[in-house]
């Protein structure tokens, strides 16, 4: 089964802190992406990456940045956290331009105080 | 503009009933797929059902079927024979650019649509 891992299920930071959201996949996809998730928002793309040292913005890339130095590893950095980007973030990952669904990880509820 | 709309914050179904969550899309893109995904207050995401705008059929999985009219840009989500364990938020999403883009897989989701099934 492909599995998406992120490292933390809950996550409290204060106001100001660099937070940083990890996600790994075994399943050798090349596409990973971090969406957030609010309610009556549905998931929106905040960055993604279809290759190694590969990214691209998404719909809502502001305050974050990205890093993905190996394949199966797509992190969310958030450079100063701030009380707005309390959220769920959900990491998902899909094969390379074959059309088959992305998998997700369990999500990291991110708390800023 | 919104690229999916999901019209229905909430539905209400009595267990064993059906019950169809509506879906409607917007794309100039010919080739596209649509997905529906389950989300129950766990937090996990599970795909359920896919359908590609070159598909001539409607898909089926199990107990789920996708209502797709092309022309009127929808892809309702059925399901049949409602359970208890169906209860949950569920999304539907679109990704353009299959034939061959490079839309990279991106989804572009709705803002859901929770059902909770009665006993």
């Amino acid at each position: 089964d492909v599995k998406v891992t992120q490292s933390s299920r809950y996550l409290v930071k204060r106001t100001g802190e660099k937070v940083f959201l990890e996600c790994v996949q075994d399943m050798d996809h090349e596409n990973m992406f971090w969406y957030r998730q609010d309610p009556g928002l549905g998931l929106r793309l905040i960055y993604f990456s279809y290759d190694v040292k590969m990214k691209e913005k998404g719909d809502i890339p502001e305050g974050y940045s990205v890093s993905r130095e190996k394949k199966e590893r797509f992190s969310l950095i958030l450079e100063s956290a701030s009380t707005n980007q309390t959220s769920m973030y959900l990491c998902a990952s899909s094969l390379g331009r074959r059309v088959t669904e992305a998998f997700f990880g369990q999500g990291t509820r991110l708390t800023v105080v | 503009a919104q690229k999916i709309t999901q019209t229905q914050p909430g539905m209400f179904v009595q267990e064993k009933e059906a019950v169809t969550l509506d879906c409607t899309y917007d794309t100039s893109d010919p080739s596209y797929g649509l997905f529906w995904y389950k989300q129950p207050s766990s937090g996990e995401m599970i795909f359920l059902i896919y359908q590609g705008s070159y598909d001539q059929q409607n898909a089926t999985e199990g107990r789920y079927s996708l209502n797709f009219q092309k022309a009127r840009k929808s892809a309702n989500l059925v399901i049949s024979a409602s359970q208890l364990g169906d209860s949950a938020m569920y999304f539907c999403a679109m990704r353009e650019g299959i034939g061959g883009g490079t839309s990279y897989g991106k989804l572009t989701f709705g803002q859901g649509t929770i059902l909770t099934v009665h006993p």
